[in-house]
């Protein structure tokens, strides 16, 4: 049960986009579509922004959307504003209902 | 409105055993799995543990399997997490998370509940 792997940290300029990567393995990522993206701001709970690799859930912003090859899934932002500047995570089923989480962006927006 | 309310934390000396709950309210409990999920002081998420509708199925990360237990009771629209034998390395922040569909997707968190391990 290794984590999945995510850069530490992206930025960007308001307006701009961003991507987040999100590696594992075929056990993973790459064996089911069900990737899931979260945002966190500081203090608070985590919010579900993506399930099921490109599915937003209602009242989240279409700025937001999911991708995946293989056993690397995406997250990109377009449009970036000050507001989405948190922690994201990525996690995915692992198989036997297990679920792996990734471990986490900081998303700087500057 | 879905809300899960997390009780239970605490400080609690290593070895030493601690029960968290979590009351559920605003959905229909008994439709849907149930998880812990943790977090470490400024560390990421981490996967616990995860409970089926009917309870017939519950999976654990390799980190507390043995340790802790989960289980649901859903007349009372609550679920729990039994951990004993407490580590340092058990020290976080508990949520409570509602499973939306089968992958492991959680639509909704609790406050959380925060376990201090520490001699």
């Amino acid at each position: 049960q290794s984590a999945l792997t995510q850069p530490a940290s992206v930025s960007g300029s308001p307006g701009q986009s961003i991507t987040i990567s999100c590696t594992g393995t075929s056990s993973d990522v790459g064996g089911y579509n069900y990737v899931s993206w979260y945002q966190q701001h500081p203090g608070k709970a985590p919010k579900l922004m993506i399930y099921d690799v490109t599915n937003r859930p209602s009242g989240v912003s279409n700025r937001f959307s999911g991708s995946k090859s293989g056993n690397t899934a995406s997250l990109t932002i377009s449009g970036l504003q000050a507001e989405d500047e948190a922690d994201y995570y990525c996690s995915s089923y692992a198989g036997s209902n297990t679920v792996l989480f990734g471990g986490g962006t900081r998303l700087t927006v500057l | 409105e879905v809300q899960l309310v997390e009780s239970g934390g605490g400080s609690v000396q290593p070895g030493r055993s601690l029960r968290l709950s979590c009351a559920a309210s605003g959905f229909t409990f008994d439709d849907y799995a149930m998880h812990w999920v943790r977090q470490a002081p400024g560390k990421g998420l981490e996967w616990v543990s995860g409970i089926t509708w009917n309870s017939g199925g519950v999976t654990y990360a390799d980190s507390v399997k043995g340790r802790f237990t989960i289980s649901r009771d859903n007349a009372k629209n609550s679920l729990h997490l039994q951990m004993n034998s407490l580590r340092t390395e058990d020290t976080a922040l508990y949520y409570c998370a509602k499973a939306k569909g089968f992958g492991g997707d959680f639509d909704n968190w609790g406050q959380g509940a925060l376990v201090t391990v520490s001699s």
